[in-house]
């Protein structure tokens, strides 16, 4: 089936730095993929939209310029997590859409960002 | 109103019970329904689809639409430990477009 690879799957940083987490398609081509974060014992909350070769959409209050997406190629997309802050631990995941014409989403596994 | 409502439980039942999770929603522009499961610290694996009203069936698991009263609905038979997880209702609108989830609700399942 398909597969959604998400790395790293956890990942320690100190305020101030800049985390990538990578996100690919591994059997698949995905033109769109969409990055969520999840809070503990919280729901799945829709970050951005990412599209190949364009500008990923945002949703409202997410801070563009702080939560850089890139989608380069047709199985990876990366979310860079800028001037980390405490407040932006959270848990990262990416999803792409498998059937053309559904809107069946295969996730990764997520990663668990912790900024000291 | 939230879009999708989902009580976050918990919800604890015996091995072999009937497990009935659902979900509300508000928006009528929502045609594809589904239900993910999310073990701890991992991400959500699909369970059942459904497109539009109607039941799915995939053994153990049910899933209902009635588009008519906004509600969705999972049915575990014969649950096991191993379902002890928290089930997440997701729906969209067209397709193509991102999934919007419920709080997920968290089921314990004891032996």
């Amino acid at each position: 089936g398909a597969v959604v690879s998400q790395h790293p799957s956890r990942v320690i940083c100190k305020s101030g730095t800049s985390v990538k987490i990578e996100c690919r398609s591994l059997d698949f081509q995905a033109t769109t993929m969409f990055w969520y974060r999840q809070f503990p014992k919280q729901s799945l909350m829709l970050m951005a939209t990412s599209n190949e070769g364009s500008k990923a959409t945002y949703e409202q209050g997410v801070e563009k310029d702080k939560f850089l997406i890139n989608h380069a190629s047709l199985t990876l997309s990366t979310l860079t997590v800028t001037s980390a802050h405490p407040e932006d631990s959270s848990f990262y995941i990416c999803s792409a859409s498998v059937r053309s014409g559904a809107n069946v989403l295969t996730f990764g596994a997520g990663s668990r960002l912790t900024v000291l | 109103q939230k879009e999708v409502e989902q009580d976050p439980g918990p919800l604890s039942v015996p091995e072999g019970a009937i497990v009935s999770l659902n979900c509300t929603y508000s928006n009528s522009a929502f045609q594809y329904f589904m239900w993910y499961r999310q073990y701890s610290r991992k991400g959500p694996e699909l369970l059942m689809y459904t497109y539009s009203s109607g039941n799915k069936e995939d053994g153990r698991f049910t899933a209902q639409v009635d588009k008519s009263s906004k509600y969705i609905s999972l049915f575990i038979r014969d649950s096991q430990p191993s379902d002890s997880a928290t089930y997440l209702c997701a729906m969209s609108g067209q397709a193509g477009t991102a999934l919007i989830f419920g709080k997920g609700t968290t089921l314990s399942v004891s032996s």
